[in-house]
Parts: C-alpha cells; structure tokens; sequence
C-alpha cells in the first residue's frame, strides 16, 4: 500500500483496549472539527465530527472531546480492534464559516493494533 | 450510491511538464475541494469549487489551477511540474451548502503523481 506518512507519531495498543489519540488545533476561529481514518491506499474516512459549542459527541465506540481553552481534540476508541489499525487525522476547518471546503489537517497519528 | 472516482490512479512524469487530474463527486454534491499529501507536508488544501466557481484556495503557487464542470466533475492542473510535486493527490465532494450547515467530504481514493 501506499505511505501517508514517514515521520507520524505512533500509537500501539493491545486488541480490545482503549485508545486515545490526540491533536492540537491551530485556529481559535476554527467552529467545526473532524476526525478521519485513511487506510493504507485509500482516501481519508469520515469518522465523527464536533461543532465548537459542544465538548463531547460519542458515535459508536467512538468519543471526541474538544477543548476549546487549550485547542485540543481526542479521539477515543472504545475496545480497539485490528481493523482500526491506521492513520487517524483530526481537521479544523479554519473559521471560513458555512464553506466547509477547506479543511485544514493535522499531522495524523499512526494506530497500530496488535491482536 | 458510487462515491468519489478520481482519474489516473497513478501517474509518472518528468520535470517540466504538465497534468490534470480528473475527479467525479458524489451524484448530487456541488462541492469539489483538492488536497495535496506528503509524508512531509501532511494533508494541505488545494482549492474548493462550487457550482463551477472556485470558493477558496489554499496557498499554493499558480502553477496549480482547477476547474469545475456544470455536472460538478472538476479537474486540477499543474505545469511545469518540479520534483516536490510528488504526492498523492486527493479531492473530496460534499453538499456544499453554506450558511452554517456543515456537510461531510467525502474523499476519494488518490492520484498518486510522480515526477522524475
């Protein structure tokens, strides 16, 4: 498959624990942020989003916590499994209000499941 | 419902030259956004069209330019094209609707452009 990454940080986890990947945001204007999932050759997957004015939205075995004051954002997995195993990226859009188009990306972090 | 096609999946080319990348968006979206992936720089925005008229741009020179069609089919192009143009292009299709409605991109699955 292809490589999206060479220099991303790394989580490894046993299967059926938790995980917790994390992400500093850059723009304080920034009201809307999404968590995607890329696997090796495809495009990034939606996984959950957050509007500004909420801290916490669940989805299924998936939690996003949004701190505004320090701009940080979580991604929690709940009992991780092998096909979690990926590159997850969280994406702010910046602040440009309704137009979504223009996303503005993290670095990404490697998830790696060991069964 | 086909999601995001995007044409070539693999391209090789020589400094110099140019491109165009060809991306089909989901049946009904009107939204196309571009972004440009390397291991070094990450996932950087492009440019966003909507209903055929670009909406915003990233910071990228011009030799990087798009265009969208009245079926929202869009095309990126780049000339003279250097060896830091190697990367894994992507676009992405939303709804696109403005006025605080946030629509889920939907990405395809990349062109991976090499340049020799």
């Amino acid at each position: 498959g292809e490589s999206v990454g060479l220099h991303l940080p790394t989580l490894s986890v046993q299967e059926g624990d938790n995980s917790i990947i994390n992400c500093a945001y850059s723009n304080s204007a920034s009201d809307y942020f999404i968590w995607y999932k890329q696997e090796s050759g495809k495009g990034p997957q939606f996984i959950i989003d957050i509007r500004s004015n909420m801290d916490k939205r669940q989805g299924q075995r998936v939690t996003v916590l949004l701190n505004k004051t320090v701009k940080h954002l979580s991604l929690q997995i709940a009992a991780t499994q092998p096909g979690d195993s990926a590159v997850y990226f969280c994406a702010e859009n910046g602040g440009y209000g309704g137009s979504q188009g223009n996303l503005i990306f993290g670095k990404g972090t490697k998830l790696s499941v060991k069964p | 419902k086909a999601g995001v096609t995007q044409t070539p999946r693999y391209l090789i080319k020589t400094r110099g030259q140019q491109v165009t990348l060809s991306c089909s968006p989901i049946s009904g979206h009107r939204s196309v956004s571009w972004y440009q992936q390397t291991p070094g720089q990450g996932l950087q925005f492009l440019f966003e069209y909507f209903s055929e008229t670009q909406r915003n741009k990233g910071n990228f020179p011009g030799r990087f330019s798009g265009r969208q069609f009245s079926n929202s089919r869009s095309e990126m192009n780049v000339s003279t094209l250097e060896l830091g143009d190697s990367a894994l292009y992507l676009c992405a299709s939303s709804l696109g609707l403005a006025g605080g409605v946030y629509n889920e991109q939907f990405f395809g699955p990349g062109t991976r452009l090499t340049v020799l």
